[in-house]
């Protein structure tokens, strides 16, 4: 069965550093996404991309964060120059189209900014 | 906005029943999801309702009546490996389809 699947599912960072986190999403998936749990927290939306662009984001998702599509295979979330609080589990995500429903999530990869 | 309210925790014995409450105050609505997410892992995709009424999947049931934005998930003849977090979910109407979680509640199975 095809999945989502993210590299690397841990990393260590030091502070103001910046990180990249990688996503493979599912072959024929069209949307796109990032989420995140901080640490025994709820898991926090923060963008979705379509078509090559982002078509929501929240809050969160600040001048500190990107999204990229580079290759059409890869689907990257950038952290410019990370924060203690940056700390958490970061999720990928795909749906194939609107007219479905279950959104698929990879393992994720493990922040730890020190 | 979306306000999501579920119980932080909940326990039950193997073998019974159990009934996951989830309330929620959305500004729009497109969908209630059900994520059943161990520990340490990622949400994996339980069940959706839009409509009110009852969706059943097995061991797994879940209700939606959206006059009075509530929902439940119900599991039947709990196993040990159903202990984990239950996460509902609401979809509003925008562009990016987006998923907003509440809390989790994590199930304890004891023998």
């Amino acid at each position: 069965e095809p999945e989502v699947t993210q590299t690397p599912s841990h990393q260590v960072t030091q502070m103001g550093q910046e990180v990249i986190l990688r996503c493979v999403p599912i072959s024929n998936h069209l949307y796109f996404y990032w989420y995140r749990q901080i640490l025994g927290q709820k898991v926090e939306f923060l963008v979705s991309f379509y078509n090559n662009e982002i078509s929501e984001k929240s809050e969160i998702f600040d001048d500190q964060f990107s999204v990229e599509r580079p290759d059409g295979s890869n689907f990257t979330l950038k952290i410019r120059s990370t924060k203690l609080e940056d700390s958490a589990m970061y999720f990928c995500a795909t749906l194939k189209t609107r007219l479905y429903n279950e959104q698929f999530f990879g393992p994720g990869t493990r922040l730890t900014v020190l | 906005g979306q306000n999501i309210d579920q119980p932080t925790e909940m326990t039950a014995t193997e073998g019974a029943i159990v009934q996951i409450n989830c309330t929620y105050q959305t500004s729009g609505f497109n969908g209630l999801f059900w994520y059943q997410q161990h520990a340490g892992e990622a949400p994996t995709f339980l069940s959706y309702n839009v409509l009110d009424g009852l969706e059943e999947k097995g061991r797994f049931s879940s209700f939606l009546s959206r006059s009075k934005g509530y929902s439940y998930l119900l599991l039947k003849e709990l196993q040990m490996k159903d202990s984990a977090s239950y996460l509902c979910a609401v979809r509003g109407h925008n562009a990016g389809n987006m998923l907003t979680f509440g809390g989790g509640t994590r199930l304890m199975v004891k023998p």
